[in-house]
């Protein structure tokens, strides 16, 4: 089945430490993008690419960065210059970014992100 | 940047009653989505609106785009326990990327 995995769903980090989020989808998608969400908030855009080897800054990328070497893989660092790490992280596909019209967004399902 | 504006923030009905949920924005939209949330998992995509005054219909939910291209709504008829989460619209204009609202979180009273 086509759909996007992200991996793994529970990660720890300790302070200092920097911790990567997979994402990988298989539905032959151009643009892809990170989100963060804390409790009871929607959603804040961190990085979104729309095309491999090219990336863009989000709402919040402070502390967090991308690479794109392969279309269907999005993975997201995020680093120890990130205080506030502890959220839940969504990955999100579609099959481009220019507009929204006829190509919503597709979501896996999270990473939720803890400090130990 | 664009704000949307969902309320209610949250909602606590009984099983069987018919619930709405509303979006506003600052500036006008060309695209209004809707997405579910259920706990521990992604958004996944419900419905998606495209023309000013569309109204879409999937099973139970009916979302409308509003004619003046700054709001949307979604309504459920007949509520049932799976309905349970939280609801986002989320919306665009032109090449700008997706702004999502807050959301709004559905109880189903037993």
């Amino acid at each position: 089945d086509g759909g996007i995995t992200q991996s793994p769903k529970y990660l720890f980090r300790k302070e200092g430490q920097n911790v990567t989020l997979s994402c990988e989808q298989n539905l032959n998608h151009d643009a892809m993008y990170w989100y963060r969400q804390d409790p009871g908030q929607g959603l804040r855009l961190i990085y979104y690419s729309q095309i491999v080897n090219d990336f863009q800054k989000g709402d919040i990328a402070e502390g967090y960065s991308v690479s794109r070497e392969k279309k269907e893989s999005f993975p997201l660092t995020v680093t120890s210059a990130q205080k506030n790490p502890t959220a839940f992280y969504l990955c999100a596909s579609s099959r481009t970014v220019v507009g929204a019209s006829n190509q919503p967004q597709h979501f896996g399902d999270g990473t939720r992100l803890s400090i130990l | 940047g664009q704000q949307l504006n969902q309320s209610p923030q949250s909602m606590f009905i009984q099983e069987g009653e018919d619930v709405s949920m509303n979006c506003t924005s600052s500036s006008i939209f060309n695209t209004w989505l809707w997405y579910k949330q259920d706990p521990g998992e992604g958004p996944v995509l419900l419905i998606a609106l495209y023309k000013a005054g569309e109204l879409t219909s999937n099973g139970r939910l009916t979302a409308q785009f509003g004619i003046t291209r700054k709001d949307s709504f979604l309504n459920i008829s007949a509520s049932i326990p799976s309905d349970v989460g939280i609801y986002f619209c989320a919306g665009t204009f032109g090449n700008e990327k997706l702004t999502f609202g807050t959301g709004t979180r559905l109880t189903i009273i037993p």
